[in-house]
């Protein structure tokens, strides 16, 4: 299995709070990626990562920012949390071997009250 | 707009009999197609897929078919395995590393 782990697995939080989530890869992968998963949307991109300091929006980004300083670490912020944010959120990676192929961390469970 | 559709939500099978689970595309400009498997409370695992250049990939009990033509995909699972009970999604990319994602298939293996 990739090395992906992400934190924390499950949060609650309230309306209008930060949140932050990070992904961790020990794959040393250039590419990384946050998806949201809802029912009835299937998997949604919401962030990805060509590279340190390189990243750029999916289909789904309003409200959520995005930074990686590292090769290893991917973070995601809800900068003011609502509760269309309820959602299982899912980091993935993929390298320049397998090009298409991304990997997938655990998920994490985030409900916003 | 769903580019990618998988049209059945749910599919049962015996075990032993095969299972077959249901693709379909609208953008011509998608070359290069995969298969995830999901369980509940896990993320995706990558099972197979397959170039826009080919119409079969095989590996293991599991089996990949590409009609370019009908933009249709079809992942078989031979024989199918109690184990296999799992969601299974269809996604498909363009020259651009995003995956496209359909909403998946719920496949139950009945012992």
């Amino acid at each position: 299995d990739a090395g992906i782990t992400q934190s924390p697995r499950h949060k609650v939080t309230e309306t209008g709070t930060p949140v932050t989530l990070r992904c961790h890869q020990t794959e040393n992968h250039r590419y990384m990626y946050w998806y949201r998963q809802d029912p009835g949307h299937g998997l949604r991109l919401i962030h990805y990562s060509y590279g340190v300091k390189d990243t750029d929006k999916g289909e789904v980004s309003d409200g959520y920012s995005v930074s990686r300083s590292k090769t290893e670490d991917f973070l995601l912020t809800l900068e003011s949390a609502t509760s269309s944010q309820t959602s299982v959120y899912f980091c993935a990676i993929s390298g320049l071997a397998d090009y298409n192929e991304q990997f997938f961390g655990p998920g994490t469970r985030l409900t916003v009250l | 707009d769903q580019q990618v559709k998988q049209n059945s939500p749910s599919l049962s099978v015996q075990e032993g009999r095969i299972s077959i689970l249901n693709c379909d595309y609208t953008n011509s400009m998608f070359d290069y197609f995969l298969w995830y498997k999901k369980y509940p409370a896990e993320g995706p695992t990558f099972l197979i897929s397959i170039s826009s250049i080919k119409d079969k990939n095989e590996d293991g009990r599991f089996t990949v078919f590409l009609n370019k033509s009908a933009k249709h995909l079809s992942l078989h699972i031979v024989p199918s395995q109690p184990g296999d009970s799992a969601v299974y999604f269809c996604a498909a990319s363009g020259n651009n590393r995003k995956l496209i994602w359909g909403l998946g298939t719920s496949l139950a293996v009945n012992p």
